[in-house]
C-alpha cells in the first residue's frame, strides 16, 4: 500500500472559522475520498474527491460546508467551514486505487471546536 | 437502503478465540472489509472477501456467506493489543452519491482480559 498523510494531526479551533486538512498520498491513487467520525462512532462519508472535478457529496453534507479540493492524483484537502462545536470529530482521508482494491486510511485529523 | 449490525461490546480472555458477527442488507455487493481501530488511530485494514467462503491471515481469519448477508472475523490466540474497535465494511456499488465507497457498521469494541 501507499503512504498516506494528514495534516494537521489535530488542532483547537474557535467557532466560526475554517479549517484546511490536506492529505498526501506518495503515489497516484485513482480515488480518494473524506470520513469523518464523530466520538464514540463509526465512520460516515462525507465526499468522495474527484481528480479535476467537483466532489461528489453524501446526502446531509454540503460543497459550501466542506469544499473538497483534488488538483492531481496524489493530494487533496477538505475544508471545514464556519466550524461550530458540532463539527468535532477525526476527520480521515483514504484512497483506493481501483473500484475492487482495498480502502486505505490515513492518520486522520482530530479537531476540536470551542 | 442500507444496514450493517454488529454487537456493540466484546469481552474475550488472553489466549482464547473470538468470533465477531456482521449482518448486512446492502442495495448491492462488491465486498466486505474488517479493519481494525485502537482508540485514537485511523483504521488500518485486515481483511477483504468478495466470494464465499473463509480467508485466513495469521491469526486473523474472515468468512463470508453473501446469500445470508453474513460475514464473521475470526481471532485466534488473543493477545493484549488485540484489544481494539473492529469495523465491518460492505462496499455497495449502487449506494451513496459517488459509487464504490464503503459503508461502515458502528464498530464492536473488543477488550482482551488476561
Amino acid at each position: 500500500s501507499a503512504v498516506i498523510s494528514q495534516k494537521p494531526s489535530r488542532d483547537i479551533c474557535q467557532r466560526g472559522t475554517s479549517l484546511t486538512i490536506q492529505c498526501q498520498v506518495d503515489s497516484q491513487v485513482t480515488m480518494m475520498f473524506w470520513y469523518r467520525q464523530q466520538p464514540g462512532q463509526s465512520l460516515t462519508l462525507i465526499a468522495t474527491a474527484n481528480q479535476g472535478s467537483e466532489a461528489t457529496y453524501e446526502s446531509g453534507f454540503v460543497i459550501d460546508k466542506f469544499p473538497i479540493s483534488r488538483p492531481n492524483l496524489t493530494f487533496s484537502t477538505l475544508t471545514v467551514s464556519n466550524m461550530s462545536p458540532e463539527d468535532s470529530s477525526i476527520y480521515l482521508c483514504s484512497y483506493c486505487r481501483s473500484r475492487a482494491d482495498t480502502q486505505y486510511f490515513g492518520p486522520g485529523t482530530r479537531l476540536t471546536v470551542l | 437502503g442500507q444496514n450493517i449490525d454488529q454487537p456493540t461490546e466484546m469481552t474475550a480472555t488472553e489466549g482464547a478465540i473470538v468470533q465477531i458477527n456482521c449482518t448486512y442488507q446492502t442495495s448491492g455487493f462488491n465486498g466486505l472489509f474488517w479493519y481494525q481501530q485502537h482508540a485514537g488511530e485511523a483504521p488500518t485494514f485486515l481483511s477483504y472477501n468478495v466470494l464465499d467462503g473463509l480467508e485466513e491471515k495469521g491469526r486473523f481469519s474472515s468468512f463470508l456467506s453473501r446469500s445470508k448477508g453474513y460475514s464473521y472475523l475470526l481471532l485466534k490466540e488473543l493477545q493484549m493489543k488485540d484489544s481494539a474497535s473492529y469495523l465491518c465494511a460492505v462496499r455497495d456499488p449502487y449506494s451513496g452519491a459517488g459509487s464504490y465507497q464503503l459503508t461502515f457498521g458502528k464498530g464492536t469494541k473488543l477488550s482482551v482480559i488476561p
